[in-house]
């Protein structure tokens, strides 16, 4: 299946400071990519869509000026945590559609996460 | 996009056949019953897919009941490796990569040695 990988892994930063994530799209092409936030024991929230060459679509609640997301090129989309604070430390997931190798639908692939702590 | 009911937590012992019900009662004609599971502290990962015939693929058995109301992801000789927290999702297919996939609370599966 397709591949999407993300960087860095982990990541510890102090409160204040921004963080970026990236977020790609190893072996196909995605003009949309999907952003999404998972607090412990809790399910997967979607953050925001990431659309390459316009401007991401965010969930309601979600600041659009804290969490800036940049689709630069068909594979690669960017999280950026600006002036982050303790309560944004959360494990962020981004993800992509594929057409699926039962050529039936699109399937979702998501990437292995980002645990941010904000200290 | 249609919600959906899971049971919270399941167990089930090495080597039986894991039988993960989902209820999906307001789904449409033209949405798709899709699974995920999530290891933990790791990205979603997925299973199996379908409209309304029963699929099966080399991770898992999909069966949809015939008014659509309802679906069972069967894992046929379940391993410890398969203990995750499952996604039963539903949503339209998309036709240019671009429709989002809204997550409910899922089922712990606890696979027992």
């Amino acid at each position: 299946g397709a591949v999407v990988s993300q960087h860095p892994s982990r990541v510890i930063c102090k409160s204040g400071t921004s963080v970026k994530i990236e977020c790609r799209s190893l072996d196909f092409q995605a003009t949309t990519m999907f952003w999404y936030r998972q607090f412990p024991k809790q399910s997967l929230m979607l953050m925001a869509t990431s659309n390459e060459g316009s401007k991401a679509t965010y969930e309601q609640g979600v600041e659009k000026d804290k969490f800036l997301i940049n689709h630069a090129s068909l594979t690669l989309s960017t999280l950026t945590v600006t002036s982050a604070h303790p309560e944004d430390s959360s494990f962020y997931i981004c993800s992509a559609d594929a057409w699926g190798g039962t050529g039936t639908a699109y399937e979702q692939y998501f990437g292995p996460g980002t645990r941010l702590t904000v200290t | 996009d249609a919600k959906t009911t899971q049971p919270p937590s399941m167990d089930c012992a090495e080597g039986r056949a894991a039988n993960l019900p989902c209820n999906h009662s307001t789904i449409s004609g033209n949405e798709y019953v899709y699974w995920y599971r999530q290891i933990h502290s790791q990205g979603p990962q997925y299973i199996i897919h379908g409209l309304k015939n029963n699929e099966t693929n080399e991770m898992a058995s999909l069966i949809i009941t015939e008014d659509r109301k309802s679906s069972t992801l069967i894992l046929p000789h379940a391993t410890l490796r398969d203990t995750a927290v499952y996604y039963c999702i539903v949503r339209v297919q998309s036709n240019f990569g671009n429709e989002k996939l809204t997550f409910g609370t899922g089922t712990r599966l606890t696979i027992i040695p």
